[in-house]
């Protein structure tokens, strides 16, 4: 069964570095998503991409998040300096519009820690 | 504008008993509505999903939803619980004929008891 891959499964990484989360979203899907899940808070949406630009993004993607899907099959998300309250569980998701397919496909998560 | 109101940060019942996790959604258009539950350390699994058509729906594990317009309502339902079923819930609402971007509550975590 076809399925959202992401990579790593957990990162830690020093305050203020960058860092590069990895997502195969499934290959057929037209729209990529980006989510994030601070410990013990709601599910928020940060950005969806579509036709290899950004369709809609939230007020927590401001300009320290980057989106690109590089190839035709990597989606990744890019935190320029991470801070402290970056530290989130990411999700990647990806759907393809249509009547019968309107539920996105979500990944296992990447466990971001920022020490 | 879209969101989604679960009742309840924890339910805890007893395996065998009835599960009943609520959820209240808030769209300008007709929703799409679904259910997904995330077991520990994984990732989000789609249990369930209205689109239009049948009101009651039917998902994997023994689960079901209700789709009430009148009460803009999409309650989460299984007649007898298993402790397989310990998990966290989240319930989400998309709008029709959009991108699909769903929008999620805050999450039910469901505790099964012996």
């Amino acid at each position: 069964e076809p399925e959202v891959t992401q990579t790593p499964s957990h990162q830690v990484t020093q305050m203020g570095q960058e860092v590069i989360l990895r997502c195969v979203p499934i290959s057929n899907h037209l729209y990529f998503y980006w989510y994030r899940q601070i410990l013990g808070q709601k599910v928020e949406f940060l950005v969806s991409f579509y036709n290899n630009e950004i369709s809609e993004k939230s007020e927590i993607f401001d300009d320290q998040f980057s989106v690109e899907r590089p190839d035709g099959s990597n989606f990744t998300l890019k935190i320029r300096s991470t801070k402290l309250e970056d530290s989130a569980m990411y999700f990647c998701a990806s759907s393809v519009p249509g009547l019968m397919n309107t539920e996105a496909f979500f990944g296992q998560g990447t466990r971001l820690t920022v020490v | 504008a879209q969101s989604v109101t679960q009742l309840g940060s924890h339910v805890s019942v007893s395996e065998g008993a009835l599960v009943l996790l609520r959820c209240n959604y808030s769209s300008s258009v007709p929703p799409y509505l679904f259910w997904y539950v995330q077991y520990p350390n994984q990732g989000l699994q789609l249990l369930l999903k209205y689109t239009t058509g049948a009101t009651l729906v039917k998902g994997i594990n023994g689960f079901e939803a209700e789709f009430k317009k009148s009460e803009t309502s999409f309650h989460l339902t299984k007649p007898s619980a298993h402790m397989s079923d310990a998990a966290e819930y989240f319930c989400a609402v998309s709008r029709s004929g959009g991108s699909y971007i769903p929008t999620f509550g805050r999450g039910t975590s469901l505790i099964v008891h012996p």
